[in-house]
């Protein structure tokens, strides 16, 4: 069964830092993964997705994440942090466990919930 | 293009009753997921619809159900409402292949059950 490990539920950086958000996959096949923004009271927002080809994706936002393979991870990061970023970031990695061929659902991590000092 | 649209925001009902949520597709995807968001936690799948078929079925009992329109807009229905059943429930459409197209997501339901 496919699965997503967020480890880090709280991370508080001051703006203008560096961050780097971890997100850890289980999946039997090449995996298709995503990164989502949610702010509060809000729906999903794709931040950027990976499927083959380069194993470093240029999102939106300035983001950026980096397919490891090796290590089953897909880390978000982002060089420096604005105010604005302040949000809740999930990890999803995208497949048809329990569904049944034909389907296309994404299983999400339990999020990171990002706080910025200003 | 208009985006996801879900009605309404927010509702609260009774243990044992019953509840319906709506979903309007952005223009241009033909298939819509549904997700269970509790708090604290991330979005679960619900199940997906393509072409008004249940393409698809998450860990959820059959008191989940849901329809799809020739319009691609969307209901899901909960019987015999349970208290672990208060969440934010989260409709996506996309396209056929929602892993490559992307898909867009609405604001969502805030559902209370008391």
């Amino acid at each position: 069964a496919q699965s997503v490990t967020q480890p880090d539920i709280h991370i508080t950086v001051s703006e203008g830092a560096s961050l780097e958000l971890r997100c850890n996959y289980s999946y039997g096949a090449t995996p298709y993964l995503f990164w989502y923004v949610q702010s509060p009271g809000q729906g999903l927002q794709l931040l950027l997705k990976y499927f083959s080809g380069d194993t470093l994706v240029q999102g939106i936002k300035g983001f950026e994440a980096e397919f490891k393979r090796s290590q089953s991870s897909f880390n978000l990061r982002k060089p420096s942090v604005h105010w604005s970023d302040a949000a809740e970031y999930f990890c999803a990695v995208g497949g048809n466990a329990y569904s049944g061929a034909g389907s296309y659902q994404l299983t999400f991590g339990k999020g990171t919930k990002l706080s910025v000092i200003p | 293009e208009t985006g996801v649209t879900q009605s309404p925001t927010h509702l609260i009902k009774t243990r044992g009753q019953q509840v319906t949520l709506r979903c309007s597709s952005q223009s241009g995807h033909n298939t819509v997921s549904w997700y269970q968001q509790a708090l604290g936690q991330g979005p679960q799948f619900i199940f997906q619809y393509y072409r008004e078929e249940e393409n698809g079925r998450g860990n959820f009992p059959p008191r989940f159900s849901g329809l799809q329109f020739p319009n691609y807009s969307s209901e899901l229905n909960v019987n015999a409402l349970e208290l672990d059943d208060s969440a934010l429930y989260l409709c996506a459409s996309s396209h056929r292949d929602g892993f490559i197209d992307g898909y867009t997501f609405g604001s969502g339901t805030r559902l209370t059950v008391v």
